[in-house]
């Protein structure tokens, strides 16, 4: 069964603070994905990292991709207050079932 | 262009009874997935359906079924409703490109959820 270990679970920063978020796994994934969830909404898709090592932006959003497919990060720098939601790290399968296997999520809380 | 929608958005039923679920994915595609959320357990793949005909299933019991239409459009339906099926159902649509191996690398487009609460 493929897990993935997301840190931290909650998150309550400033406005301006840099914040990291981790997605961890002993499975290899085909990709990582990032959504994002507000409220009574279902999850949004940011971003979808592929290739191992991969580096994407997005405005102040940095997403990694580890060399060895496994893990992945969510790098927000100078946080806003409109930067708080419900971070979901998502992994496809390498083979199998078309399908996605969620992290538990990062509840991000930025204070103005 | 029209985003995945769901009906209902809330549901309460009562134990025992059973519920149905309706997604309308976006316009083209031909894939729709569900996926159940809950605070304890995040969210957990349940079926997904292409061209009416369901391709993957997750560990949920029978009692969670769907179905796929001719038009993409799907439902699912939860019988004999328990206390612990309260939960956050999401549906979610992708684009397939047909030959393309892994199809979930080109990420979902998810719906607003039907909020189901059994008591």
């Amino acid at each position: 069964t493929q897990l993935l270990e997301q840190s931290p679970q909650f998150l309550s920063i400033q406005e301006g603070e840099n914040l990291t978020v981790y997605c961890n796994s002993s499975s290899v994934f085909s990709s990582l994905q990032w959504y994002r969830q507000e409220p009574g909404e279902g999850p949004v898709l940011l971003v979808t990292v592929v290739t191992g090592g991969e580096v994407k932006k997005l405005k102040r959003l940095t997403f990694q991709f580890g060399d060895a497919r496994k893990d992945s990060s969510l790098h927000i720098t100078a946080a806003q207050p409109g930067d708080t939601g419900l971070y979901l790290c998502a992994g496809a399968a390498i083979q199998g079932a078309q399908k996605l296997v969620f992290g538990q999520g990062t509840r991000l809380t930025i204070n103005p | 262009k029209a985003g995945v929608t769901q009906t209902p958005r809330y549901l309460i039923k009562t134990r025992g009874q059973q519920v149905t679920l309706s997604c309308s994915p976006i316009s083209g595609h031909r894939s729709v997935s569900w996926y159940q959320q809950t605070p304890g357990q995040g969210l957990q793949f349940l079926f997904e359906y292409f061209s009416e005909t369901q391709r993957n299933k997750g560990n949920f019991p029978g009692r969670f079924s769907g179905r796929q239409f001719s038009n993409s459009r799907s439902e699912m339906n939860v019988s004999t409703l328990e206390l612990g099926d309260s939960a956050l159902y999401l549906c979610a649509s992708s684009w397939v490109i047909t030959g393309q191996r892994i199809e979930s690398n080109y990420g979902y487009t998810f719906g607003s959820g039907t909020r189901l609460t059994v008591v």
